[in-house]
């Protein structure tokens, strides 16, 4: 089974939409990370997370919110979707300062 | 805030054929330095890491990248590319609060 996974793989909603994307992982690792890619622009944090009592805000958290249910899982929310949020979404997770990440597959989520 | 170049934005090699992709960073002390592969429809994978020590670092997968702090660069290179190589490839660097600033990429294509 895959160390970090990310549910769903894909979506399509439409603007306006609240959706949460979800990400676990097997690892034990006490960090954990939401990227956006966009073609072009490489990927940029949106929030981040050290242990579940500390969540932070990365270079473009505006318009999303995150949520550190346990060690294991750290949920992404667009509480309201709009189309420029169409992107593919990554998770990571690390072991301690600026090692190792590993990365869950990716959601590509569309809103139209 | 930390910041990584990636020069180009495609390479396009024969297979067989010796690769360099270029990195550029900023960064005022000693910095932590990563290159990360993406193949089509996957997550990132981590191909090697530079902390301190050797300047030459190898990889997995028979990358290896340079260190030149009076440059700034972070090149990866290849002896001899394979089919398999064809990917997307990210220069990333270690910045405040633990985070890590990705580049925007390098899209690899091989000729058969």
């Amino acid at each position: 089974d895959a160390d970090v996974t990310q549910t769903p793989r894909n979506r399509i909603t439409k603007t306006g939409k609240r959706i949460m994307l979800e990400c676990s992982q097997t690892k034990g690792h006490d960090r954990m990370y939401w990227y956006r890619q966009d073609p072009g622009l490489g990927l940029r944090l949106i929030y981040y997370s050290f242990d579940v009592k500390d969540i932070n805000k990365g270079e473009i958290s505006d318009g999303y919110s995150v949520s550190r249910q346990a060690q294991a899982k750290f949920s992404l929310s667009l509480e309201s979707a709009i189309p420029n949020q169409t992107a593919l979404y990554f998770c990571a997770t690390s072991a301690y300062s600026y090692n190792e990440q590993f990365f869950g597959p990716g959601t590509r989520l569309t809103v139209l | 805030a930390q910041s990584v170049t990636q020069p180009d934005i495609h390479i396009t090699v024969s297979e067989g054929a010796s690769l360099e992709l270029r990195c550029n960073y900023s960064y005022g002390a000693t910095p932590y330095l990563f290159w990360y592969v993406q193949s089509p429809g996957q997550g990132l994978q981590l191909l090697l890491k530079y902390f301190s020590g050797d300047t030459l670092v190898q990889g997995i997968k028979g990358f290896e990248a340079e260190f030149k702090r009076s440059q700034s660069s972070f090149n990866l290179r290849k002896p001899s590319v394979h089919w398999s190589d064809a990917a997307e490839y990210f220069c990333a660097v270690g910045d405040t609060d633990d985070k890590i600033i990705f580049g925007k990429g390098t899209r690899l294509h091989i000729l058969p």
